[in-house]
């Protein structure tokens, strides 16, 4: 099975603009979860997706969104960058997102906000 | 609400040394999941193991080691002999259950290990 998938991998953006992220789940996963990942908060938690809805939410103020299609593909949103979203951004799939389920990661997308 | 330390910042051995890397958690549920993770440079994390609160036992795979004992809430990682190809950030998290459906991951700061030949 192909692993999980994350467009584009890099990204250089400036302040002020949006950006959107995507990521495409191992096949048959129906549950993605995005986290931040930064040198000094480590990583966190951003939001889960499953069957195209929301089901949880990380401590992110809302300029941060996410969706999720039917064929489980989901994408982040960030908008109005700020010099602080620079950031590894890492998508991670499971079967359900039942609690204890194992979460695959994908390569992940770097964000350089100037 | 869930926490897990890695108290190790970095560690730095010479290959086919043993390597522990150490995770203490902390948790109020008595049912929950451990795991451990790595990161190599290009960024992606890796799963190497999951362990459920209810077993106890120690897991070997190959020249990784897994010792969980819930009587310290801890959860180390033991590399033999170690190989350069070992050099990543390794994470443990704890899994934790979001409201009534789905899971978020609670990661430690991670241990860099970097395995010099």
């Amino acid at each position: 099975k192909a692993g999980v998938t994350q467009t584009p991998r890099y990204l250089i953006k400036t302040r002020g603009q949006q950006v959107t992220l995507s990521c495409s789940p191992i096949s048959g996963h129906r549950s993605v979860s995005w986290y931040q990942q930064t040198p000094g908060q480590g990583l966190q938690f951003l939001f889960e997706y499953f069957s195209e809805t929301q089901r949880n939410k990380g401590n992110f103020p809302g300029r941060f969104s996410g969706r999720q299609f039917s064929n489980s593909r989901s994408e982040m949103n960030v908008s109005t960058l700020e010099l602080g979203d620079s950031a590894l951004y890492l998508c991670a799939s499971s079967l359900d997102g039942k609690e204890g389920e194992t979460q695959y990661f994908g390569p992940g997308t770097r964000l350089l906000v100037l | 609400a869930q926490k897990v330390t890695q108290a190790q910042t970095e560690i730095s051995v010479v290959e086919k040394e043993d390597v522990t890397l150490d995770c203490v958690y902390e948790t109020r549920d008595t049912t929950y999941y451990l795991f451990w993770y790595k990161q190599p440079p290009s960024g992606e994390l890796v799963f190497l193991i999951r362990r459920n609160s209810f077993d106890e036992q120690n897991e070997i795979s190959g020249r990784y080691s897994w010792n969980f004992q819930k009587s310290t809430s801890s959860f180390n990682f033991t590399i033999t002999a170690s190989q350069v190809v070992d050099s990543a950030v390794y994470f443990c998290a704890l899994s934790e259950l979001v409201g009534e459906y789905g899971n978020k991951l609670v990661f430690g700061a991670g241990t860099i290990l970097r395995v010099k030949s």
